[in-house]
């Protein structure tokens, strides 16, 4: 079964630091990745998603991802955070043939002004 | 507007008893999906629908039951059977399963 591994359950940064959230993921064919997040007291959204082509992603709000298929990994960046980047991360995969994502356990980003 | 509406936002039940959690999408998508989140636990999936009439277990459809009756429709049903039923939980549509998803606001649930 496909297994993804968020490896930063809690992260603190001031506002203007760079950031970056680990996703690996355990399945090795073709994949659809996917980064969500989840602001306070507001639905779950996507952020950003890759399905093929220029591995590197751009998504709202300033945030890109970059897929490394070698490396089974898609981590998510931002140059600089801001404080109303607080918020919960979803990193998902679909892929092995199965129709439903995978998610990680989420990694909760606080930002302090 | 376009989007996924659950009721109630809260809701509130004595243990033995059966609760039906509602979940409605305007967005013509195939797939609907329920999620229940847990703090520390990520999403994890309950039950799925591709089409209407059709559904499948999820990880942990344990005490759980759906139906897909409308394209539009996935009502959750936490059964007296669901041994740890106070949580938060999430209804998802995707246009299709290899899609992104929409997501509810959800519906927190305690059972006391």
């Amino acid at each position: 079964a496909q297994s993804v591994s968020q490896h930063n359950h809690h992260v603190i940064l001031s506002e203007a630091a760079s950031l970056e959230l680990g996703c690996n993921y355990s399945y090795g064919g073709t994949v659809n990745l996917f980064w969500y997040v989840q602001y306070p007291g507001q639905h779950l959204q996507l952020l950003l998603k890759y399905f093929s082509g220029d591995p590197l992603v751009k998504g709202i709000k300033g945030f890109e991802a970059e897929f490394i298929k070698s490396k089974f990994s898609f981590n998510l960046r931002k140059p600089s955070v801001q404080w109303s980047d607080t918020a919960e991360y979803f990193c998902a995969v679909l892929g092995g043939g199965s129709y439903i994502p995978t998610f990680g356990r989420g990694t909760s980003l606080i930002v302090h002004p | 507007d376009g989007g996924i509406t659950q009721s109630p936002k809260y809701l509130f039940r004595k243990e033995g008893q059966n609760v039906t959690l509602s979940c409605e999408q305007n967005l013509n998508h195939d797939a609907m999906y329920w999620y229940r989140q847990d703090p520390g636990q990520g999403l994890r999936l309950i039950y799925y629908s591709q089409i209407v009439n059709d559904f499948q277990k999820g990880d942990i459809a344990e005490g759980y039951s759906v139906s897909r009756e409308k394209k539009e429709s996935f009502p959750l049903t936490v059964t007296s059977a669901q041994k740890n039923p106070t949580a938060f939980y999430l209804c998802a549509s995707s246009i299709d399963a290899a899609y992104e998803q929409y997501f509810g606001p959800g519906t927190r649930l305690t059972v006391t």
